[in-house]
């Protein structure tokens, strides 16, 4: 079954630049979804079609795709930002989403 | 206001059945791909099953057979009917919508409900 690879954790102090991976051979044909989950919380979708920062979501979470790569950059750190990431695409028939492992985030 | 809202897990046992509902408001089901993805104690997201616009529906390969989508447009109301469960389908359950111009973003997402089963 297909698989979405991203680093088990990430940890970063306040203001400083986080950038979270994840890997997929159909990255280059499907686009990448991010989604923050805090504890105990529902995820909450962060970045769509890569790249594509949806109402609400503070301009310091970016997205980008380099072939079977894509990456979350998050600027200026803020403690808010601590908690699990994930991606989200889909394999190559369009049919299944697919999940990341996910990466946790800790603020320092 | 969007609102998503799951409700009917319990405790079951081995080889029982459950039936999860999804009740959602503002917006209508006609025009949305509601999908069911499910959290293990402790472990990461796993997309189970999607239903649709049209109606039609996809499963994920361990629940193919098991699980069965449906839906109720006149009572805004997604169900998922678990069958054949598994300690291994032990998880919270969450039901979330995506928007059918953009189909994998999970804008809108309850607050899940939880299902164990055990012994």
């Amino acid at each position: 079954s297909y698989e979405l690879t991203q680093p088990p954790s990430v940890s970063v102090s306040p203001g400083q630049t986080a950038r979270i991976t994840c890997s997929g051979d159909a990255l280059p044909k499907q686009y990448a979804y991010w989604y923050l989950q805090r504890a105990g919380q529902a995820p909450v979708l962060l970045m769509s079609r890569d790249s594509q920062r949806p109402a609400g979501i503070p301009d310091r979470f970016s997205g980008s795709s380099s072939g079977t790569t894509v990456t979350l950059t998050i600027s200026g750190v803020q403690a808010e930002d601590e908690g699990d990431y994930y991606c989200q695409s889909a394999d190559s028939s369009g049919l299944h989403h697919v999940f990341g492992s996910g990466t946790k985030v800790t603020v320092l | 206001e969007v609102q998503v809202l799951e409700s009917g897990g319990d405790l079951v046992q081995p080889g029982g059945s459950l039936r999860l509902s999804c009740a959602v408001s503002g917006f209508s089901l006609t025009t949305s791909y509601m999908n069911w993805v499910r959290q293990a104690p402790g472990k990461g997201l796993e997309w189970v099953s999607v239903i649709y616009s049209g109606g039609s529906t996809v499963y994920a390969d361990g629940v193919k057979g098991r699980f069965t989508l449906s839906r109720d447009i006149a009572e805004n109301t997604v169900y998922l009917q678990m069958n054949s469960l598994r300690a291994e389908d032990t998880a919270v359950y969450y039901c979330a919508r995506a928007p059918y111009n953009d189909s994998s973003a999970f804008y809108q997402w309850g607050q899940g409900t939880r299902v164990t089963v055990s012994s």
